[in-house]
C-alpha cells in the first residue's frame, strides 16, 4: 500500500536554531518527492521537488534530501524564523495508474522567541 | 508558476444548504483538481476536472454530493450539496503543471477555502 509517513507529528524550537523534518514512504512506483510548507489558513506552497536521481535541494534556509535506496527524506531548516512556524507536508507521486500524489500528514512546527 | 483564487476565503452554511466555491488561474492548464483538508488532517482528493469532460472522482466521492464544473481552461467551481457538520473541511484547488525536465511536473494550490457548516 501507498504510504507517506512524517516525523514528527509536531515541533517546538526556539528562533535561530536549526531542525530536520522526516519522511518514510513506502510508494512505487516512484515519480518524485516534494515538501510544501502550509501556513495556517492558506494553502500549501511548494519548497523543493526532487527526482529518483536527486539527492539534496536546497531552497534558501529550507534544505531537502532525498535516499531513494531507503525511501526517506528530510527537510532541514536553518536558523529558523518566527515565519516559519506551518505545516510541512511531504508528497510523494507515483506514476503508477496515471499520477497519483500520496500525502503524508505533515509536521507542525512552531517557532518561539 | 499559476497564481491561484478561491471564493469565498471563508464561509458559514446552514445544514441542507449547499455552497459552490470558484477558483481561477492565472494561466490556462489542463487539469484541475479539488482537494479537501479536514481538521488536523492531510489533503484527500475529491475529484480530477478536466475541460470539456466530466469530472473524475475518486473513492467516497461522488458526484450528487461534490458536482464540479470546467467551463474552461481557467475556471472551475466545486459544489457542497446538501451540507452536514462532517463536511467542515478547507477545501483546495490544484493546477498541475508541467516543466520540461522529466518527473517535475509541480502542483499550485489555491489559498482554500474554510467552510463550516452548523
Amino acid at each position: 500500500k501507498n504510504q507517506v509517513e512524517q516525523s514528527p507529528q509536531s515541533l517546538i524550537i526556539l528562533e535561530g536554531k536549526n531542525c530536520t523534518l522526516q519522511c518514510n514512504y513506502t510508494v512505487s512506483p516512484f515519480s518524485n518527492l516534494r515538501w510544501y510548507k502550509q501556513d495556517t489558513g492558506r494553502g500549501p506552497v511548494s519548497l523543493t521537488i526532487m527526482t529518483f536521481s536527486e539527492n539534496t535541494k536546497s531552497n534558501g534556509r529550507y534544505t531537502a534530501t532525498l535516499d531513494a535506496d531507503t525511501k526517506q527524506s528530510s527537510l532541514h531548516i536553518t536558523a529558523s524564523q518566527l515565519s516559519d512556524s506551518a505545516s510541512y507536508i511531504c508528497v510523494v507521486t507515483s506514476n503508477q495508474a496515471g499520477t497519483a500524489l500520496i500525502f503524508g500528514k505533515g509536521t507542525t512546527l512552531s517557532v518561539s522567541s | 508558476s499559476a497564481v491561484i483564487s478561491q471564493k469565498p476565503s471563508r464561509d458559514i452554511c446552514q445544514r441542507g444548504t449547499s455552497l459552490t466555491i470558484q477558483c481561477q488561474v492565472d494561466s490556462q492548464v489542463t487539469m484541475m483538481f479539488w482537494y479537501r483538508q479536514q481538521p488536523g488532517q492531510s489533503l484527500t482528493l475529491i475529484a480530477t476536472a478536466n475541460q470539456g469532460s466530466e469530472a473524475t472522482y475518486e473513492s467516497g466521492f461522488v458526484i450528487d454530493k461534490f458536482p464540479i464544473s470546467r467551463p474552461n481552461l481557467t475556471f472551475s467551481t466545486l459544489t457542497v450539496s446538501n451540507l452536514s457538520p462532517e463536511d467542515s473541511s478547507i477545501y483546495l484547488c490544484s493546477v498541475e503543471v508541467a516543466w520540461e525536465r522529466p518527473n517535475t511536473d509541480t502542483q499550485y494550490f489555491g489559498p482554500g477555502t474554510r467552510l463550516t457548516v452548523l
